[in-house]
């Protein structure tokens, strides 16, 4: 079976720009989750979607955003980007409802640049 | 609040020896504690979970963790340390709410060296 797939692996973007990521979880697996990996907050959760509907969501403000399609595919949105959203975004899919009390499988992340 | 703590941000060791991590975590409720593992440019691996029951939980890659309600604590043991287990590890623990949160601790860097 394939892994987590993340896309794209890098991005450089500038202030006040949007962007999109992408995650495709694995074959079956209906939860996904999505983190923020810095070297000065850590790992920080973002959301959890479940069929398409978002089940849990981190501290993050409304600039954060997330959705879930039918093939559990997923996407997250940061609009008005800021210098602080640079990191490392992680894309984590579960085969069970409530990911988060379940083990996740992590994509390799996007890492994302902001000047 | 609840919340996990990782004693130790870098740990070093030699090959063979004892690896120990530390995680003490802060709950209310009988938690859901995990282990995960994160190699160079990789994603996060997960090496063993507690959630109820046997409180000597058996990993992978010759990992285990011991629960200790009485020490809130959930460190990490592998008798022998090889090269191949240099990464950063992470301790994490589920808070329950309205939302429902995997909340990591800071993570420790492993080295080992020969």
């Amino acid at each position: 079976k394939a892994g987590v797939t993340q896309t794209p692996r890098y991005l450089i973007k500038t202030r006040g720009q949007q962007v999109t990521l992408s995650c495709s979880p694995i074959s079956g697996h209906r939860s996904v989750s999505w983190y923020q990996q810095t070297p000065g907050q850590g790992l920080q959760f973002l959301f959890e979607y479940f069929s398409e509907t978002q089940r849990n969501k981190g501290n993050f403000p409304g600039r954060f955003s997330g959705r879930q399609f039918s093939n559990s595919r997923s996407e997250m949105n940061v609009s008005t980007l800021e210098l602080g959203d640079s990191a490392l975004y992680l894309c984590a899919s579960s085969p069970a409802p409530t990911g988060t009390y379940n083990e996740q499988f992590f994509g390799p992340g996007t890492r994302l640049t902001v000047l | 609040a609840q919340s996990v703590t990782q004693l130790g941000s870098h740990v070093s060791v030699s090959e063979g020896a004892l690896v120990l991590l530390r995680c003490n975590y802060s709950s209310s409720v009988p938690p859901y504690l995990f282990w995960y593992v994160q190699y160079p440019n990789q994603g996060l691996q997960l090496l063993l979970k507690y959630t109820t029951g046997a409180t000597l939980v058996k990993g992978i890659n010759g990992f285990e963790a011991e629960f200790k309600k009485s020490e809130t604590s959930f460190h990490l043991t592998k008798p022998s340390a090889h090269m191949s287990d240099a990464a950063e590890y992470f301790c994490a623990v589920v808070i329950s709410g309205g939302y429902n949160k995997l909340i990591f601790g800071a993570g420790t860097r492993l080295a080992v060296h020969p």
